[in-house]
């Protein structure tokens, strides 16, 4: 069973500093996606890393993927109260020819001045 | 383009009453799934759908639940004899195709009484 593990679960930050998302599963996948969640609200696609190596960035976040180490990463630069939400890694296994996710359990960002 | 569309968007039920949550897909897209998230955890997959065949149901209780996608009009989670534990919030995704990105409607909420 595909297991997906993010970290930290909870994340209370200054505005201004940096921080890093980690998210870690157990099995070889080269597709994972970014999402972001406002509480009572729907799930919205920050980011789709499609290979090994890939990094894409958007404003103050940057998430990247090392499908060999089986992790990602979502750097935080310069924390505004706006990115205050919970950030779900999901992975997508893809095995039988159709796309099936795997979700973390989240992060919850508390960004404070 | 309207995008993902869920309804009703907060549904409260009696113990032992059924529940109809309905899900229209984007314009295009023929493939949809159902996910659940409970308080506090990352969203579970249900069940993968394409028009009127059932491709995945490992995700989905082997009771009480059921799930459909008409030739016409949208598809359905029905979840019959509800119980506190069924309370929850129950999002569908839909792709053009099964290994495409999902994109995800705003939710059902659940509230078992």
């Amino acid at each position: 069973e595909l297991k997906v593990e993010q970290n930290p679960l909870f994340l209370s930050m200054q505005e201004g500093k940096n921080y890093t998302i980690y998210c870690n599963y157990s099995t070889t996948s080269d597709r994972l996606y970014w999402y972001r969640q406002d509480p009572g609200k729907s799930l919205e696609s920050l980011f789709v890393l499609l290979s090994n190596g890939a990094v894409k960035q958007e404003g103050r976040l940057m998430a990247s993927l090392d499908t060999k180490a089986r992790l990602s990463t979502l750097h935080i630069t310069a924390a505004v109260h706006d990115l205050s939400a919970t950030y779900f890694c999901a992975v997508d296994v893809g095995n039988s020819g159709y796309s099936t996710l795997t979700f973390g359990k989240g992060t919850m960002l508390l960004v404070s001045p | 383009n309207a995008g993902v569309m869920q309804n009703p968007r907060h549904l409260v039920r009696r113990r032992g009453q059924e529940a109809r949550l309905r899900c229209s897909p984007m314009k295009g897209h023929s493939h949809v799934y159902w996910y659940r998230q409970l308080p506090e955890e990352g969203l579970k997959f249900m069940v993968y759908l394409q028009k009127e065949n059932i491709i995945d149901e490992s995700g989905m209780p082997k009771e009480r639940f059921s799930a459909e996608f008409p030739k016409e009009g949208p598809s359905i989670l029905r979840i019959q004899q509800v119980v506190r534990g069924d309370s929850a919030a129950y999002f569908c995704a839909s792709s053009p195709m099964g290994y495409n990105e999902q994109f995800f409607g705003p939710g059902t909420r659940l509230t078992v009484l």
